[in-house]
């Protein structure tokens, strides 16, 4: 147990809808870190936050968008989705800027 | 933007052997992590290097700063080692997200 926390497990959901993912970081870390996995894109790098602020943004579409909260939990919406969407969404934490990363479990979004 | 370029793609060996999992990267790195995920589908930190050797049990790391260049090595192999083994860097000076290879996806038979 990596003590990152996502929910949901599992998220099945139609054309054009919005989601949220949610990311609860270990405890005492600042920065929360959210990756895509795609059968063909592999694992890209979304964005990242770091004590309540953007610190770092990667691959992520126009189409969603993220914030980490005071209690430093994290949030990833994703709207409009399209097929495409599909994938395993990963939440990472560590203590500092850059650290090494403990990975959550992982939301499987599934878009139909 | 940094390149991760992974190597073999696929490894099938045998209980016991010593297996060596190679990653080069193209531009100098602040960090390059080793990173397992199994079947399903969670991913476990193994190791985080930024110079020089470590080990954990029957696994080490190496990374070669010069060469760009990084290698997991896992001794004693054994079926549960079966799983995906990604390269990852982080690139900036600063604050960046992960820069992944395409793993290796690797089976240990008994």
């Amino acid at each position: 147990d990596s003590g990152v926390t996502q929910t949901p497990k599992h998220l099945i959901t139609a054309t054009g809808q919005r989601v949220t993912l949610r990311c609860s970081p270990r405890s005492g870390d600042l920065s929360v870190y959210w990756y895509q996995q795609s059968l063909d894109q592999g694992l890209q790098f979304l964005i990242q936050y770091y004590n309540g602020e953007e610190r770092a943004k990667g691959n992520i579409l126009e189409r969603f968008s993220a914030q980490q909260f005071p209690d430093l939990h994290s949030e990833l919406n994703l709207s409009s989705l399209e097929l495409g969407d599909s994938a395993l969404y990963f939440c990472a934490s560590s203590v500092g800027v850059v650290g090494e990363a403990f990975f959550g479990q992982g939301t499987r979004l599934t878009v139909v | 933007k940094n390149e991760v370029e992974q190597s073999p793609q696929n490894l099938t060996a045998q209980e016991g052997e010593f297996i060596t999992i190679n990653c080069s990267y193209s531009v100098g790195i602040s960090a390059l992590h080793w990173l397992q995920q199994h079947p399903g589908g969670g991913i476990v930190s193994l190791f985080m290097l930024s110079s020089g050797k470590k080990k954990h049990g029957r696994l080490i790391a190496t990374i070669n700063i010069q060469e760009k260049h990084s290698s997991l090595h896992i001794t004693a192999s054994h079926p549960r080692d079966s799983a995906v083994y990604i390269c990852a860097v982080n690139s900036g000076g600063g604050a960046d997200g992960l820069t992944f290879g395409k793993g290796t996806h690797l089976i240990i038979q008994p």
